[in-house]
């Protein structure tokens, strides 16, 4: 259990459908963030929320979605995507987005698009 | 900008013996926490280290140990007498330290460890 939980661990999805992936944690913490990981290039940060808000995206094309209802959950929704898109999404969440207290990452989601 | 630079992309080493895994970054910033991440093939990021711009102390940790050298700007990772379950990606990582805001982790592009029995 790393206490933050990712959803589902494998998806796999034609480039028409629609799909969300979940991110849950109950740490308490205040920040969550969503990475991307491809083959061979270092993560990449997405999205940034502080408190619900969503503080950064990171020139994200529009095809995904992100919705923080509370502290504790974190979605992507993501629709019709492109093959280019398989990747491990990672969450991760953090006390603050100063990273002073370091942060907390789930096991991914790993994502192929058909 | 911030920069992260693991230049060993792949290290393969016999149960036993000690690596080191080198990190270099490139920073604007006076102030920074650096960290270094163990990916096992479960997927989630472990945390294992944060060190800040401050403190140039190396760290040991059981067979783990950091070498924090801010005159080359790198953060050296050793493991000692290296064992099977220490096979994983390991990412080094740097974040600014400013008063508010939302800062950027930046990754390096991970060191695959692979050892072998």
């Amino acid at each position: 259990e790393t206490g933050v939980t990712q959803t589902p661990r494998h998806l796999v999805m034609g480039m028409t459908n629609k799909k969300s992936l979940k991110c849950e944690q109950h740490l308490g913490h205040n920040a969550m963030y969503w990475y991307k990981q491809s083959a061979k290039k270092p993560l990449e940060l997405m999205f940034v929320y502080n408190f619900k808000e969503q503080t950064e995206n990171n020139s994200v094309p529009s095809r995904f979605s992100p919705e923080c209802p509370n502290s504790s959950h974190l979605f992507l929704h993501l629709h019709t995507l492109q093959p280019e898109d398989s990747a491990l999404y990672l969450c991760a969440s953090s006390q603050d987005t100063q990273g002073r207290y370091g942060y907390t990452f789930g096991s991914g989601t790993r994502l192929t698009v058909v | 900008a911030q920069k992260v630079t693991q230049a060993q992309t792949e290290i393969s080493v016999v149960e036993k013996e000690d690596v080191t895994l080198d990190c270099v970054y490139e920073t604007r910033d006076t102030t920074y926490y650096l960290f270094w991440y163990k990916q096992p093939p479960s997927g989630e990021l472990v945390f294992l280290i944060r060190r800040n711009s401050f403190d140039e102390q190396n760290e040991i940790s059981g067979r783990y140990s950091w070498n924090f050298q801010k005159s080359t700007s790198s953060f050296n990772f050793t493991i000692t007498a290296s064992q099977v379950v220490d096979s994983a990606v390991y990412f080094c990582a740097l974040s600014p330290i400013t008063q508010g805001g939302s800062e950027k982790l930046v990754f390096g592009k991970g060191t695959k460890l692979t050892v072998n029995p």
